[in-house]
């Protein structure tokens, strides 16, 4: 299984600063004949279910505000938030869906 | 509008079983891949079982491979997954989830329902 390994674990950012989560993939999750990266990332907001923010690393979901950017290639990937909101107080989740099982990273929580 | 509404959680003991469903309304169902993902309390998300579209294809976790089965019913716009042998670390909140169509990534979301396993 490949596994998914984020950091840090928690971050604290000032409003209106810039927050960058990491996310490491145990294996190359970059499928070389689309060259495209299987992975999504996911912010979940205490007490709700989970949102989609980007898939194919860098593609932003419908409605995702432009703040939220994906890179990164072949196992390493990063989320940057460039101007941190009081609503973007999260847990956010990488996941590879490259290979069964999809497994999702461990979480980063997201503080102001 | 556009639904998927879980149920069929509830308390269960060890070595006992029970079926989740998810109900769809609002979107074409037949047309993607849909998931079961879960959430132990105040832990982060594990992927549990993924479907193709016709459900010919079926996918598990390997904590719950050989126990659980997932199946759908295109007609009925729905989504199941039968949990057998229930072990008390598959106690968490069961999310129902669409892909968005690119072969795993979940862009919609049900509320979840608790599944307990206590004795």
């Amino acid at each position: 299984d490949i596994v998914m390994t984020q950091s840090p674990d928690s971050l604290a950012v000032s409003l209106g600063e810039r927050a960058t989560i990491n996310c490491k993939s145990s294996q190359s999750i970059l499928y070389l004949s689309n060259s495209k990266n299987y992975l999504a990332w996911y912010q979940q907001k205490p007490g709700q279910s989970p949102k989609l923010l980007m898939y194919w690393a860098s593609t932003r979901e419908s409605g995702v505000p432009d703040r939220f950017s994906g890179s990164g290639s072949v196992t390493d990937f990063t989320l940057t938030i460039s101007s941190l909101q009081a609503e973007d107080v999260a847990v956010y989740y990488c996941q590879q869906y490259y290979s069964t099982p999809h497994t999702f990273g461990q979480g980063t929580k997201l503080e102001i | 509008q556009v639904h998927l509404v879980e149920s069929g959680g509830g308390l269960v003991k060890p070595g006992g079983s029970l079926t989740l469903s998810c109900a769809a309304s609002g979107i074409s169902f037949s047309a993607n891949y849909m998931g079961w993902i879960r959430q132990p309390p105040g832990k982060g998300l594990e992927w549990v079982s993924y479907i193709s579209d016709s459900g010919t294809a079926t996918f598990y976790g390997d904590s719950v491979g050989g126990r659980f089965t997932i199946s759908r019913d295109n007609a009925k716009k729905s989504l199941y997954l039968e949990m057998k042998s229930l072990r008390v670390e598959d106690t968490a909140v069961y999310y129902c989830a669409r892909d968005v169509g690119v072969g795993g990534a979940f862009h919609m979301w049900g509320q979840g329902t608790m599944v307990t396993v206590s004795s």
